[in-house]
């Protein structure tokens, strides 16, 4: 069983839709937890970064950890074809640690 | 956020030559970088973590004569793909961490790698 593991999608939504993108965990050590966006043949781009447990808000994106359930979620709010990418989850156990990424889910907003 | 360059963002080159790719992080110091390569439609790949001024540390399956990890400096980290074979053809893209804060990793743009 992986680490991490993610939703493997893929997620097709109208415009305007509210997205959630999910992962689980496995490790209890992760405290460190990341999104990213990829868009077709380019690197990866951070999004939102989490430290423990909670949520955090930037614009459109929400992003939530639930540690008790080892589960984070990523919430889109009000979809735009431009969102449409895949989004990879990343999480970490100390601050110096290796990264574990999930294995990505490709959204797809539909105008 | 941090900023992460690459290049070259793609190379076609004959089998049994070698590539050279550079990671540059360009407003930060990063005493470690990461290498990944990425098949289409395919998760990241991590082929091994680069510490300044030490050896790289391979992942279990990823040839180290192979792909040959270089970094010199605090915001220079080089791949070499030696003796480059079709197989090799993939899309590689290095991460630098940042040290300050969070510690969170930034990704390059990628190299597209094209082996005839």
């Amino acid at each position: 069983q992986k680490e991490v593991e993610q939703d493997p999608g893929p997620l097709s939504v109208p415009e305007g839709a509210i997205v959630s993108l999910n992962c689980t965990y496995s490790n209890s050590a992760f405290q460190y937890f990341m999104w990213y966006r990829q868009y077709s043949r380019k690197g990866p781009e951070l999004l939102m970064y989490t430290y423990s447990s909670g949520n955090k808000e930037d614009g459109r994106f929400t992003a939530q950890v639930d540690k008790s359930s080892k589960y984070i979620s990523l919430f889109i709010r009000d979809s735009q074809p431009s969102d449409s990418a895949t989004y990879l989850c990343a999480m970490r156990g100390t601050n110096a640690g290796k990264s574990t990424f999930g294995d990505g889910t490709t959204l797809t907003v539909k105008p | 956020g941090a900023v992460v360059s690459q290049h070259p963002s793609w190379v076609i080159c004959k089998s049994g030559t070698s590539v050279k790719i550079e990671c540059r992080s360009l407003d930060f110091q990063a005493t470690t970088m990461f290498w990944y390569r990425q098949f289409p439609k395919q998760s990241l790949m991590l082929m091994a973590t680069s510490n300044e001024g030490s050896k790289a540390t391979y992942e279990q399956g990823v040839e180290k004569d192979k792909f040959l990890i270089n970094h010199a400096s605090l915001t220079l980290s080089t791949l070499t793909v030696t003796s480059a074979h079709p197989e090799d053809s993939s899309f590689y893209i290095c991460s630098a961490r940042d040290p300050q804060g969070s510690g969170t990793q930034y990704f390059g743009p990628g190299t597209r790698l094209l082996v005839l």
